[in-house]
């Protein structure tokens, strides 16, 4: 089966930098995704991570790590803006998607 | 526009009834999936479409059945064999014939209710 670990909360304040660690354990594995939902919202994707390294767009940056079964969501210059819940889904070989319970990000003044 | 139609956007279910959930794209995507998600909760598969008149089960299908009898459109019916059915349900859809960077696109999402 599949299963994806990320903290429940981050709190930080704005202008700081912020990291989102996602570890997945998973069958035949393709890539790793991050959405960003806010309160109500339907979730928006991110970021696409199917080879290991950074992939980088605008503030947000993202990173895999396939040997380690670990990735991560980094969201620079941080605006209160980017309060909002944040998700990692695996994306399998089946083309099945698995999300994370998700990390709430609290950004204050 | 191109995008994804979830419809209604809030539905009301009494005991022992069923109730269809719409989802409707014109991305031409070949995948569609639903979801579930319930308060400070992640996004749990329901079930999911690769191409028209086949499915799969996800996670939690139970008390839910789906139809996918157009590339357009993919149903989710709540069915009175789900015995806690209020939750906020998401359709999503995904370039299939893409490979490599396949985000998912969401609709809006449709809040479902007992009453």
């Amino acid at each position: 089966g599949q299963s994806l670990e990320q903290p429940s909360e981050v709190t930080a304040v704005e202008g700081a930098i912020v990291q989102i660690n996602c570890t997945y354990q998973t069958s035949g594995f393709y890539g790793l995704s991050w959405y960003q939902q806010h309160d109500g919202g339907a979730p928006t994707f991110l970021s696409y991570n199917a080879l290991d390294g950074l992939e980088e767009t605008g503030r947000f940056s993202s990173f895999l790590s396939r040997s380690d079964s670990y990735g991560y969501l980094l969201l620079q210059e941080l605006q209160m803006k980017d309060s909002a819940s944040y998700f990692c889904a695996v994306l399998d070989s089946w083309g099945k998607f698995q999300f994370g319970a998700g990390t709430q990000v609290v950004v204050t003044p | 526009d191109g995008g994804i139609t979830q419809s209604p956007k809030y539905l009301f279910r009494k005991e022992g009834q069923n109730v269809t959930l719409s989802c409707e794209q014109n991305l031409n995507h070949d995948a569609m999936y639903w979801y579930r998600q319930d308060p400070g909760q992640g996004l749990r598969l329901i079930y999911y479409s690769q191409i028209v008149n086949d499915f799969q089960k996800g996670d939690i299908a139970e008390g839910y059945s789906v139809s996918r009898e157009k590339k357009e459109s993919f149903p989710l019916t709540v069915t009175s064999a789900q015995k806690n059915p209020t939750a906020f349900y998401l359709c999503a859809t995904t370039n299939a014939q893409v490979k490599g960077n396949q985000p998912q696109h969401f609709g809006d999402g449709t809040r479902l209710s007992i009453l």
